[in-house]
């Protein structure tokens, strides 16, 4: 079983669509986190959410907007989405307190914008 | 500013040697620091993880130490092997509770046969 699965793998859209991005965990964890990833390979700390409180990175565009329907789950929503959001987009888990904070990452979606 | 360095250029060794990488912070008060491997198409996977009153931690082949007074973390990999070829990526979690692990550029490992 996978433990952090996101879909789709690979997103090509136009510019000024709306699209979404899911993300599931089995973990049971409490925290769910998204990442981007850019062409330089840095991976920035977009969201981090748990069951009762959303901290937003302020460098986020408010085009970008987690949504979590249970515990288990957080989408991403993007809305007009621009060129420069092309990147590969990274969900993780984790259950920060117990000591061990290892984050669990899903395989990446690889979204182009054209 | 907060910032997290790790060297962006590849490292190129010969299988069998050691391999050691640097990550170095500024501004942080990390409460954990943590190494993971990203391979190409890949998402990060965790490697190990050292708190802020440990000085080394090892797991296997791996070693890490983390100086809190230099503000500098090293990992190291002994008996490197090509499978090790892959990109390290530090991660800081700062104290104050939130634990949001914010990651450094990582730098290229290739291990030559």
């Amino acid at each position: 079983d996978t433990a952090v699965s996101q879909t789709p793998k690979y997103l090509v859209t136009q510019m000024g669509n709306d699209k979404s991005i899911k993300c599931e965990q089995n973990l049971g964890h409490d925290t769910m986190y998204w990442y981007k990833q850019d062409s330089k390979k840095f991976l920035k700390i977009m969201f981090s959410y748990n069951n009762k409180e959303l901290i937003i990175n302020e460098t986020v565009p408010n085009r970008f907007s987690p949504k979590s329907p249970d515990k288990a789950h957080l989408n991403l929503h993007i809305n007009s989405l621009e060129l420069g959001d092309s990147a590969v987009y990274f969900c993780a888990s984790s259950q920060p307190g117990q000591g061990n904070t290892e984050a669990f990452f899903g395989q990446g979606t690889r979204l182009t914008v054209v | 500013s907060q910032k997290i360095e790790q060297n962006s250029e590849a490292l190129n060794i010969q299988e069998g040697k050691t391999a050691t990488l640097t990550c170095n912070y500024t501004n942080y008060s990390p409460a954990y620091l943590q190494w993971y491997r990203q391979d190409p198409g890949r998402g990060p996977v965790f490697l190990l993880l050292i708190r802020e009153n440990e000085k080394e931690k090892r797991k296997e082949r791996l070693k890490v130490t983390f100086d809190t007074t230099l503000k500098q973390s090293l990992f190291h990999i002994t008996a490197s092997q090509p499978a090790d070829s892959a990109t390290y990526l530090c991660a800081l979690l700062a104290s104050g509770g939130s634990y949001i692990p914010t990651f450094g550029r990582g730098t290229s490992l290739i291990v030559h046969p």
